[in-house]
């Protein structure tokens, strides 16, 4: 993996569905891993920043994992609500000292 | 409260205009960063600053310029010498230089016709 890649692109689901993303990234050189939250019409918000194998963080019904040996981290979100509806960016540097770079997010709707 | 402001939220500008996008913060945050967004793409570097009077260009600089000239200002001219200015751009700071968590303006949408 020579980027940050995201799948799928876009998912759409159900009321109360649980759902997860993945994010792959460079496991040579890790240093750390971003989730950030993107609502409609507002800024793109931090969810997470993982920098341990094996981490795993909660925030309400999402949480997160992070193997840094293979280059992937989960997102899940337990009984997709509505107000989950946005695109969802993961980020990774190249090293401590660099800057972030963005995979193409994944753009989640959650029906009523 | 502290956060990042944009502005303009949409600014529409002629073929072979400069325009400037305004970043402002006041969360006293040493690095500022722009981002462009295009559909299908991820967010993209344009520049960053880590500190005032000091700017390095990101992954797509070119027709693009900036200033840091104080800690809570970060202004972007987009050139015309930029060929595809038509984006969503996103400002953004963090308390350091460096991998940090980013927190981002709301955007200004650019269409150049």
């Amino acid at each position: 993996i020579l980027n940050v890649e995201q799948s799928p692109q876009s998912l759409h689901v159900q009321e109360g569905d649980s759902t997860n993303f993945t994010c792959s990234f460079p496991s040579s050189n890790f240093y750390a891993l971003h989730w950030y939250r993107w609502e409609t019409a507002k800024s793109p918000e931090a969810l997470f920043v993982m920098t341990l194998n094996g981490d795993e963080k909660k925030k309400g019904r999402i949480s997160a994992t992070l193997n840094t040996k293979e280059g992937y981290s989960y997102l899940y979100i337990k009984g997709s609500q509505p107000e989950d509806s946005a695109t969802y960016l993961c980020a990774s540097p190249k090293g401590a000292n660099s800057k972030l770079t963005f995979g193409k997010g994944i753009t989640l709707s959650v029906r009523p | 409260d502290g956060g990042i402001t944009q502005s303009p939220k949409y600014l529409f500008r002629k073929e072979g205009q400069n325009v400037t996008l305004s970043c402002e913060q006041n969360l006293n945050h040493d690095a500022m960063y722009w981002y462009r967004q295009d559909p299908g793409q991820g967010l993209r570097l344009i520049y960053y600053s880590q500190i005032v009077n000091d700017f390095q260009k990101g992954d797509i600089a070119e027709g693009y310029s900036v200033s840091r000239e104080k800690k809570e200002s970060f202004p972007l001219t987009v050139t015309s010498a930029q060929k595809n200015p038509t984006a969503f751009y996103l400002c953004a700071s963090s308390p350091t230089a460096g991998a940090n968590v980013l927190t981002f303006g709301a955007g200004s949408r650019l269409t150049v016709l």
